[in-house]
């Protein structure tokens, strides 16, 4: 066990629905990490964020959007979703989030986008 | 950017063979290489680590090579174990990147 908690485990929705990811670090851990982990794509990072500030981004689209609370959990929102939205969502958490600090990885969300 | 190419995409031994996976990277800037286990319905986990200024490094079964002028690196698994049976991603950054490259990912099957 990771320490990672990421709920909820499974989510199934429909094309165009939104919803929303969430996931509480490990204890201590101030930055917090979001992957995307599909079939054809392998693992893509989309965002970092360090004590509640944006600090690194990727292939995010528009349509999703993150953000970290001051207790430190923080939420993947995905919007107008489409099938290929679906694929398994990974929250990974590291202590002060520096450049190369091993990253923590959570049980993931996996989504279905009917 | 950085581009990690692995290989292969399947490796299935019988238990007590050795494993090996290989990967190229492309950014010469690169240089820090981690590996991550990653067993069925779990996130990855990181199992072992190399930074550009070794050649080898050994943790018990498991040990990684690099080498830097080929730009490619492998992860080495000796004596496997059923419970060895994930899929293993190699990535690589560079120094002042917070976001490593992973590659596409091999299944380990080991047979007992």
């Amino acid at each position: 066990d990771s320490g990672v908690t990421q709920t909820p485990k499974h989510l199934i929705t429909a094309t165009g629905q939104r919803v929303t990811l969430r996931c509480s670090p490990r204890s201590g851990d101030l930055s917090v990490y979001w992957y995307q982990q599909s079939l054809d794509q392998g693992l893509q990072f989309l965002i970092q964020y360090y004590n509640g500030e944006e600090r690194a981004k990727g292939n995010i689209l528009e349509r999703f959007s993150a953000q970290q609370f001051p207790d430190l959990h923080s939420e993947l929102n995905l919007s107008s979703l489409e099938l290929g939205d679906s694929a398994l969502y990974f929250c990974a958490s590291s202590g002060s989030g520096r450049a190369q600090e091993t990253q923590y990885f959570g049980p993931g969300t996996r989504l279905l986008v009917l | 950017g950085e581009n990690v190419e692995q290989h292969p995409s399947t490796l299935s031994v019988q238990e007590g063979d050795s494993a090996v996976i290989k990967c190229t990277y492309s950014d010469s800037a690169s240089n820090y290489f981690p590996w991550y286990k990653q067993e069925l319905g779990k996130g990855p986990q990181l199992i072992i680590d190399i930074r550009s200024n070794v050649g080898e490094k050994k943790d018990q079964r498991i040990a990684v090579t690099l080498n830097k002028t080929a730009k490619h690196f492998s992860l080495h698994i000796t004596e496997t174990q059923p419970e060895d049976s994930a899929v293993y991603f190699c990535a690589a950054s560079e120094g002042g990147s917070y976001i490593p490259t992973f590659g596409r990912g091999t299944s380990l099957i080991v047979h007992p």
